[in-house]
């Protein structure tokens, strides 16, 4: 069975440009989230849907982020305009919900210069 | 605002030992506990979850425990291994279906 799958899994930008990373969900499973990792702060949520719906976008840095799932297969997170410290590792993972464990990507690992 | 903590940050052991990662957590009231497994510049692989009702979870060498009214957990790993070695995360949610909250890991180094 695939897991979850991210892309890109790198992307190097200057500060200023629009980033996009994209995740595509194990099928079945009912809840995506998106968190982020860094060395400082650790892995931290950023915003979590179920049944394709935002739930709770508190962990959004600010504005300059947002993130979209247009359907059961796909979501989205928009970085615009990026800042260097948005350099980190950003996963997605699943779940089918009900206490079942999560599923991570492989992660993208994002800098930006 | 639930707080996972885990001691130590760095552990290096000489192959073949058993070893012991602790975590703790600030509020009891938690749905259940994930341990995982991070190997450098990878995803994360889940290890063992335990629910709220359980005690412990075993897989292979590898056992955990949880004592939720004191919220610690310990992630056991017998006959230790070089290719154990990878950061380890402890992490619980409140309720079945809410995101984790992670502690920031025991980054773990098996001596061969």
């Amino acid at each position: 069975d695939a897991g979850v799958i991210q892309s890109p899994r790198h992307e190097v930008t200057e500060m200023g440009q629009e980033v996009t990373l994209r995740c595509k969900p194990i099928s079945g499973h009912d809840y995506l989230f998106w968190y982020r990792q860094t060395m400082m702060r650790g892995l931290e949520l950023l915003i979590y849907f179920n049944n394709n719906v935002p739930i709770d976008d508190s962990g959004m840095p600010e504005d300059r982020f947002s993130a979209k799932m247009p359907n059961a297969s796909f979501s989205t997170l928009k970085i615009q305009p990026s800042e260097p410290r948005d350099s980190a590792v950003y996963f997605c993972a699943s779940t089918s919900g009900g206490g079942q464990p999560q599923h991570f990507g492989d992660g993208t690992r994002l800098s930006i210069l | 605002k639930q707080e996972v903590t885990q001691i130590p940050a760095a552990l290096s052991v000489p192959e073949g030992e058993n070893l012991v990662l602790n975590c703790s957590f600030t509020d009891s009231a938690i749905y259940n506990l994930q341990w995982f497994r991070q190997d450098p510049g990878k995803g994360l692989t889940s290890l063992l979850l335990i629910q709220s009702s359980q005690r412990e979870q075993t897989s292979g060498r590898l056992n955990a425990s949880l004592d939720k009214s004191s919220g610690r957990s310990t992630l056991y790993i017998a006959a230790s291994q070089p290719g154990d070695s990878a950061t380890y995360l402890c992490a619980v949610v409140s309720s079945g279906n809410t995101p984790l909250v992670f502690g920031k890991g025991t980054r773990l180094s098996v001596i061969a």
